[in-house]
């Protein structure tokens, strides 16, 4: 069974600080991957990264960046320095190498940063 | 390059009625998806196209949906008759096939009342 839990609802920042969103997984599968996806209130789901699951090296990309340990079936996602423009949904998913195509969605958390 | 395009944006109907969703997925992409996508929830695989075959249509509710991807390109997902829960969002994405990143459409935000 494939499995993703993201805990945090909703957050609430002010601009500039910085915000974690904590994504936890469940996955029989020894080849996985993970994912984070991005919606903001257009409704449009924009992909932000995907992790396989033999590569544990954390990723930064620009203001963002992941950390991924399998120890704890864990991917969470770092915002630095957040913008308003960064309020959105985001969204962690999972798909197992045995459900080929298929993603497995958590729940979403509603991040808002304000002025 | 255009991304996925789907039609309408919104659509409100009665309950008992047919409705019909419409895809274009990005160019090239072999693979097609259609999710709904509850409100506060994540979304959920309906169904899965590689070109025109559907590989993955467990979780589509047979009785009352369809949907069909003639010529390998368009798709369209069709409801009928639609109940009251079925009031959602309907995503459709693309990929270039299923090991690749999906990319999502703007979704049809669906009433039924």
């Amino acid at each position: 069974a494939q499995k993703v839990t993201q805990a945090q609802t909703e957050i609430s920042v002010v601009e500039k600080e910085d915000v974690t969103l904590d994504c936890v997984y469940e996955t029989r599968d020894t080849t996985y991957y993970l994912f984070w996806y991005k919606q903001p209130p257009s409704g449009e789901l924009v992909f932000l990264i995907r992790r396989n699951s033999f590569d544990e090296q954390n990723e930064i990309s620009g203001r963002y960046s992941w950390n991924f340990q399998k120890s704890t079936s864990s991917f969470n996602f770092t915002i630095t320095a957040s913008q308003v423009v960064d309020s959105a949904v985001y969204f962690c998913a999972l798909r197992g190498g045995s459900t080929l195509g298929r993603l497995y969605f958590g729940r979403g958390t509603q991040l808002t940063v304000w002025p | 390059e255009a991304g996925v395009v789907q039609s309408p944006r919104y659509k409100i109907i009665e309950k008992k009625q047919p409705v019909a969703f419409w895809c274009n997925p990005i160019s090239g992409h072999n693979t097609l998806y259609w999710y709904l996508q509850n409100l506060g929830q994540g979304p959920e695989l309906l169904i899965r196209y590689e070109n025109e075959e559907a590989v993955d249509d467990s979780q589509l509710p047979k009785d009352r949906f369809s949907a069909e991807r003639l010529k390998g390109v368009d798709s369209t997902l069709k409801i009928q008759p639609a109940e009251l829960g079925d009031s959602a969002v309907y995503l459709c994405a693309s990929s270039l096939s299923g090991r690749n990143e999906q990319f999502f459409g703007p979704g049809t935000r669906l009433t039924v009342l």
